[in-house]
């Protein structure tokens, strides 16, 4: 069974300051999704991550994917409260079962 | 597009009772998902739907509930009986690809509350 995990659960950040959320996860990839969620609301698509070494970029995410270690992070630059959002990685096995596999999720919380 | 269309949106009903939850995928997706989110246990998919027939219900929790996609444009969940352990945020999500592995657009979700 594909397990994926997501650390940090839960992070409080300032205003202004970078962090990275990691999605380690247990099975052979090819395809590695993040979504947010705000409170109440839907997920919203982010990025897709389709090779080794694939890195993308929107505003102050960043995203990446490392297939042979089996991790993919979520790097915020210089944090601004609009970014608050619960983030979910989801993993496609390469092989066998072809469902997307969702992580935890982490909570970020930006502080003024 | 409308993007993928839930409805309803909210739904409180006493235990016992039979609960319906609706969806519209996005024009021209081939794949329909239906997850359940909660607290304790996140996001799970519970059924999805390749060109209207369902293809892996692994995830549906026990046999009060059922799906159907009766047509390209339409699908439903069903429980029945209602318990209180069913009340969640239930998602349909669509994507074009007929696997599951392409990106998939989730509607608003209905946010059930079983009493």
């Amino acid at each position: 069974e594909l397990k994926v995990e997501q650390n940090p659960l839960f992070l409080s950040m300032q205003e202004g300051k970078n962090y990275t959320i990691y999605c380690n996860y247990s099975t052979t990839s090819d395809r590695l999704y993040w979504y947010r969620q705000d409170p109440g609301k839907s997920l919203e698509s982010l990025f897709v991550l389709l090779s080794n070494g694939a890195v993308k970029q929107e505003g102050r995410l960043m995203a990446s994917l490392d297939t042979k270690a089996r991790l993919s992070t979520l790097h915020i630059t210089a944090a601004v409260h609009d970014l608050s959002a619960t983030y979910f990685c989801a993993v496609a096995p390469r092989f066998g079962n072809e469902k997307l596999t969702f992580g935890t999720g982490t909570r970020l919380t930006i502080i003024p | 597009d409308a993007g993928v269309i839930q409805s309803p949106r909210h739904e409180v009903t006493e235990m016992g009772q039979e609960v319906t939850l609706r969806c519209k995928p996005i024009s021209g997706h081939n794949s329909l998902f239906w997850y359940r989110q909660t607290m304790m246990r996140g996001l799970e998919l519970l059924i999805y739907f390749n060109n209207n027939v369902p293809i892996d219900d692994s995830g549906m929790p026990e046999d009060r509930f059922s799906a159907k996609m009766p047509n390209a444009s339409f699908s439903t969940l069903k429980i029945q009986p209602s318990e209180p352990r069913d009340s969640a945020v239930y998602f349909c999500a669509s994507s074009r690809d007929r696997t599951a592995r392409e990106t998939q657009y989730f509607g608003p979700g209905t946010r059930l509350l079983v009493l």
